[in-house]
């Protein structure tokens, strides 16, 4: 079956500018997460998404990150006046009942 | 906070095995899990282990569990050249909203033929 997919794959901004960053679930899937991997901090929890509740937005580093899942399914992370150290893969990853947590291919995003 | 460990690389001779360590600090951990990321792709699932079990195989692959020294291993035996990759430990808990992941810094495994 289809998994997780992400789009853009790959991003290039310049500093300032803001993006949206995309990402389709497993049909089905009613738990929704982002991670960020870089260089200098590894993988690191972003926000989560469970069915219609308050998302958790414990690991957003900073206000210029924000995020919203529209019907349950579909996700944007926006980032908002881009810099230089928002570079990074963005993960997403979809969960259903379980504990397997099932990630997309990611985007990478490059700010110049 | 938590915190996940792990060596950082690994070369091993191809149709040996490869024994992958990672060490955690939150005792509540309720899952641990094994990632593997290959060059430009996501992360894969490659198995888990509930943290009342000590020792999970799944064809090649053989997680251990030592709950009391919070150390997980991966084994893969007969290990080919497709193994090479970043593998990720990481757990998770009840206490986290969510389940979320907390990953160690990847530990890359390199296969020589």
């Amino acid at each position: 079956g289809a998994g997780v997919s992400q789009s853009p794959s790959n991003k290039v901004t310049e500093k300032g500018k803001d993006v949206e960053l995309r990402c389709d679930p497993i049909s089905g899937h009613t738990a929704l997460y982002w991670y960020r991997q870089s260089l200098g901090q590894g993988l690191e929890f972003l926000i989560y998404f469970q069915g219609n509740s308050a998302p958790d937005k414990s690991g957003l580093p900073s206000d210029r990150f924000s995020a919203e899942r529209t019907g349950g399914s579909v996700s944007t992370l926006t980032i908002q006046r881009t810099q230089q150290e928002d570079s990074a893969v963005y993960l997403c990853a979809s969960r259903a009942v379980g504990y397997e947590q099932y990630f997309g291919p990611g985007t990478r995003l490059t700010v110049t | 906070g938590e915190d996940v460990e792990q060596s950082l690389f690994l070369s091993v001779r191809e149709g040996d095995s490869s024994v992958i360590n990672c060490t955690y600090t939150d005792s509540s951990s309720t899952y641990l899990y094994w990632y593997k990321q290959e060059p430009g792709a996501g992360l894969q699932l490659l198995t888990y282990i509930f943290s009342n079990m000590d020792m999970k195989q799944d064809q090649r692959l053989t997680v251990l569990l030592n709950k009391k020294d919070k150390h997980l291993s991966l084994r893969i035996a007969d290990t080919q050249t497709g193994d090479s990759a970043i593998y990720f430990c990481a757990e998770s808990s009840f206490k986290a909203a969510g389940n979320k992941l907390t990953f160690g810094g990847g530990t890359r495994v390199l296969v020589k033929p």
